[in-house]
């Protein structure tokens, strides 16, 4: 069972250019989670997503990110316009069940953004 | 707003030493914690997972305990080994409508030395 797959693992963009992130959750897994690290900071939760629904948002920078877990595929986390303050690890992170006080969120590799 | 506080942000310690890693939080309303480690350029590993109603887990090595009620858990690395070098982070779930967000504290940068 291969675990959570992220790509690419380091994508550098120039300013105003679109960052696209893909995460593959695990075998089964229905719920996907992204985090950022952000240098020297701990990660935080973006958004929360379920096949074809945004449960959760509320992590999400207002303007330029947006975020899909389509029927088919992997889930695409998506910032237009990408300024240096974006540079950051993105994580994604799947697990089977959401709430249940056993369930681990499984984490991916990362994605190591660079803005030029 | 939960917060999660770890101390120390770094350590240095000589092979076969036995540590402890500290987490604090500020909500004790959690339905779990967990420990995770991160290696350099990797993603995150969970170490382990103390439900809300436990006092401590065990794998291995590793000893984790929680004290909800003053917002307190602890890592504990027996016989340390150079491999155990990693950054260790200390995630929170909060219980009510949010049950799923982590909430992760900075991290301690631990280096066992051979």
């Amino acid at each position: 069972n291969a675990g959570v797959m992220q790509n690419p693992r380091h994508l550098v963009r120039r300013r105003g250019q679109e960052a696209r992130l893909r995460c593959s959750p695990m075998k089964g897994h229905s719920h996907v989670y992204w985090y950022r690290q952000l240098p020297e900071e701990g990660l935080k939760f973006m958004v929360y997503l379920q096949k074809e629904n945004i449960i959760d948002e509320s992590g999400m920078p207002k303007e330029r990110f947006s975020a899909e877990f389509p029927k088919e595929g992997p889930s695409i986390l998506r910032i237009q316009q990408v300024v240096r303050g974006d540079s950051a690890a993105y994580f994604c992170a799947s697990s089977t069940t959401s709430g249940a006080s056993t369930d681990t969120q499984y984490f991916g590799p990362g994605t190591r953004l660079t803005v030029l | 707003k939960q917060e999660v506080t770890q101390i120390p942000a770094a350590l240095s310690v000589p092979e076969g030493e036995n540590l402890v890693l500290n987490c604090s939080f500020t909500d004790s309303a959690i339905y779990n914690l967990q420990w995770f480690r991160q290696d350099p350029g990797k993603g995150l590993t969970s170490l382990l997972l103390i439900q809300s109603s436990q006092r401590e887990q065990t794998s291995g090595r590793l000893n984790a305990s929680l004290d909800k009620s003053s917002g307190r858990s602890t890592l504990y690395i027996a016989a340390s080994q150079p491999g155990d070098s990693a950054t260790y982070l200390c995630a929170v779930m909060n219980s009510g409508g949010s049950n799923y967000k982590l909430t992760f504290g900075k991290g301690t940068l631990l280096t066992v030395n051979p």
